[in-house]
């Protein structure tokens, strides 16, 4: 069965670094989402993709963020200055409709 | 606004016995329900979803949910265990318009199964 990846599946970095995180969803879908689940809190939703453009964003998501589909097959979520508070697990996830959507194994950010 | 509540974070049962997780959400437009389950340093996988069609869905691993628009509600139940459905569980709404929509997810439930 077709799946979302991703990778790293674990990121260290230091705050106030760039840090990438990048996902590959299922080839035929059209619409992209990323979430974030920080531990031991809710899977939080961070922002939609479709046609080449947000959708829809959180608050969460500030100008700190950004997300980009730079060929047929990547979807990458970038934090430019990454704080403390960044650590967290981030999901992405694809559909062909808009629902189901389906998630990746996520990875994990750890800023220190 | 729409919200989920999932009541008890942790739920404990015997292999074998009855699973119940319950879900109520609010929703001020027609829903799009799922439930998801999260195993162990894995991401989360759709379990089943009820997307305005018959109110009793069935899903994955015997696992179903009933809606209850009168109730609020969106359980999911199993009726009789296993060891492997040890995992968390979280269920999600979404609005039923067209365009990107987000999934609003609770906060999860630990389901344990004891032998």
């Amino acid at each position: 069965e077709p799946e979302v990846t991703q990778t790293p599946s674990h990121q260290v970095t230091q705050m106030g670094q760039e840090v990438i995180l990048r996902c590959v969803p299922i080839s035929n879908h059209l619409y992209f989402y990323w979430y974030r689940q920080i531990l031991g809190q809710k899977v939080e939703f961070l922002v939609s993709f479709y046609n080449n453009e947000i959708s829809e964003k959180s608050e969460i998501f500030d100008d700190q963020f950004s997300v980009e589909r730079p060929d047929g097959s990547n979807f990458t979520l970038k934090i430019r200055s990454t704080k403390l508070e960044d650590s967290a697990m981030y999901f992405c996830a694809s559909s062909e409709a808009v629902w189901p959507q389906h998630f990746g194994d996520g990875t994990r950010l750890s800023i220190l | 606004a729409q919200s989920v509540t999932q009541l008890g974070s942790h739920v404990s049962v015997s292999e074998g016995a009855l699973v119940l997780l319950r879900c109520n959400y609010s929703s001020s437009v027609p829903p799009y329900l799922f439930w998801y389950v999260q195993y162990p340093n894995q991401g989360l996988q759709l379990l089943l979803k009820y997307t305005s069609a018959a109110t009793l869905v069935k899903g994955i691993n015997g696992f179903e949910a009933e809606f209850k628009k009168s109730e609020t509600s969106f359980h999911l139940t199993k009726p009789s265990a296993h060891m492997s459905d040890a995992a968390e569980y979280f269920c999600a709404v979404s609005r039923t318009q067209g365009g990107s929509e987000k999934l609003v997810f609770g906060k999860g439930t630990k389901l344990t199964v004891n032998p």
